[in-house]
């Protein structure tokens, strides 16, 4: 069964302070994506990643760093974290090749909330 | 615009009833997947479906590329279906950039 886990699992922080989300999978997937989550919304893509020591950005980059140290790493960055980004967080992870390889496994999600 | 759109946004039904929940979407797609979360939890694939269609127990999902839409079918509702349902699109033929909608609630009652 696919895992994908993350850390911490929710989060106080102040307005502009740095915050680090982190997530780790042991799917050996290649691709790792990063999303957050508002309230009466779907889900939108802040990063992804294809291969370590890559980052690409997805739909809502602004705001938001990411890294991939390792295959099985990926952290999430918000150097100055603001009102705006409180939100749950999902990282997730699939395979590489078409079809149902390109699946997506969720983690559980980090709620960040915002002071 | 929103490229994805569900609809309807939220279904109550009675154990027994059959649901029909259905996906639009307004660019062309490489994969379509559905996903369905609890409250205030994780998302799990319930199809990977880029065309044609799939079943699964008492679920199917049909997607029709031409006419861009994709329509998930639960038969017998359970109390147990309540959540969330999410169509995502992949607009990539690989790694899946995947652009969501914003789910239909469904709840279930006895």
């Amino acid at each position: 069964e696919a895992a994908v886990t993350q850390s911490p699992r929710s989060k106080v922080a102040v307005t502009g302070g740095k915050v680090t989300l982190s997530c780790h999978q042991t799917n050996n997937h290649d691709y790792m994506y990063w999303y957050r989550q508002d309230t009466g919304h779907g889900l939108r893509l802040i990063h992804y990643s294809y291969v370590a020591d890559s980052t690409e950005k997805g739909d809502i980059p602004d705001g938001y760093k990411a890294s991939r140290p390792s295959q099985e790493n990926f952290s999430l960055i918000l150097e100055l974290a603001s009102l705006s980004q409180t939100a749950v967080y999902f990282c997730a992870s699939s395979a590489w090749g078409g079809g149902d390889q390109d699946t997506q496994y969720f983690g559980p999600g980090t709620r960040l909330l915002v002071l | 615009g929103q490229q994805v759109q569900q609809s309807p946004t939220s279904l109550v039904l009675q154990e027994g009833e059959n649901a029909e929940l259905q996906c639009n979407f307004s660019t062309s797609l490489n994969s379509m997947q559905w996903f369905y979360q609890r409250p205030g939890g994780s998302l799990i694939s319930v199809f990977y479906n880029p065309s044609g269609t799939k079943q699964s127990g008492r679920l199917t999902s049909t997607t029709v590329i031409k006419e861009r839409r994709s329509s998930l079918h639960i038969s017998s509702s359970q109390i147990t279906d309540s959540g969330t349902y999410l169509c995502a699109m992949g607009r990539t033929s690989s790694g899946q950039k995947l652009v969501f909608g914003q789910g239909t609630i469904l709840k279930v009652y006895l």
